[in-house]
């Protein structure tokens, strides 16, 4: 499949080890914000989402927190695997009030066997 | 199931030519939107619909258009094809009581 993005930060981890990507959002009014996986020459997945009167929320071996003093957010891999390989995106929605999503540029995820 | 699919899966067009990419889905989703990736841009917002007639600019709509007919599908149209626009295409769907987008397998478009 075609590359997503040659010059994206990249984390580079063992497997077995455990993952965290890091976001920053940019404006402290959104109160929704998404996690998104994409594979090489596929769409992006939904991983796992967070509203903003929550600062952890926990899915299958991945956690998201929110951290709204410094507008940050992070996602947590436990025990990562070579099939979460891929680039990462957070998203915010708008602040207008609509149904749109804001992406940010994404990190690469490379598992070392 | 339901899903959300993109043809074609790859084109290759010349400048000039009108090209249209199709998007269909079968969740019933209200919410349809069409982005556009590139490296180092992440994700921008080409067009969008929240229903049948309805459709809106997003952040990067010069020289694509959209129409919404019926609910399952929002067409993009490249009026006139330039080489600024070989891109990867993602269309997604959304339900309006849910923030979450699933997206489909997206059209690599490259402009000659």
């Amino acid at each position: 499949g075609e590359s997503v993005g040659l010059h994206l930060p990249t984390l580079s981890v063992q497997e077995g080890d455990n993952s965290i990507i890091n976001c920053a959002y940019s404006n402290s009014a959104s109160d929704y914000f998404i996690w998104y996986k994409q594979e090489s020459g596929k769409g992006p997945q939904f991983i796992i989402d967070i509203r903003s009167n929550m600062d952890k929320r926990q899915g299958q071996r991945v956690t998201v927190l929110l951290n709204k003093t410094v507008k940050h957010l992070s996602l947590q891999i436990a025990a990562t695997q070579p099939g979460d390989s891929a680039v990462y995106f957070c998203a915010e929605n708008s602040q207008d009030s609509s149904y749109k999503l804001i992406f940010g540029s994404g990190t690469r995820l490379l598992v070392r066997p | 199931d339901a899903e959300i699919t993109q043809s074609p899966r790859h084109k290759i067009t010349e400048t000039g030519r009108q090209v249209t990419l199709a998007c269909h889905q079968t969740w019933n989703h209200n919410n349809m939107f069409w982005y556009r990736q590139d490296l180092g841009h992440g994700l921008r917002l080409i067009h969008y619909s929240y229903g049948v007639h309805d459709t809106n600019k997003g952040e990067v709509s010069d020289g694509y258009s959209v129409s919404r007919s019926n609910t399952e599908d929002l067409p993009l149209t490249l009026e006139s094809a330039a080489s600024s626009q070989t891109s990867v295409y993602f269309c997604a769907s959304s339900d309006p009581g849910l923030d979450e987008q699933y997206f489909g397998p997206g059209t690599r478009l490259t402009v000659t």
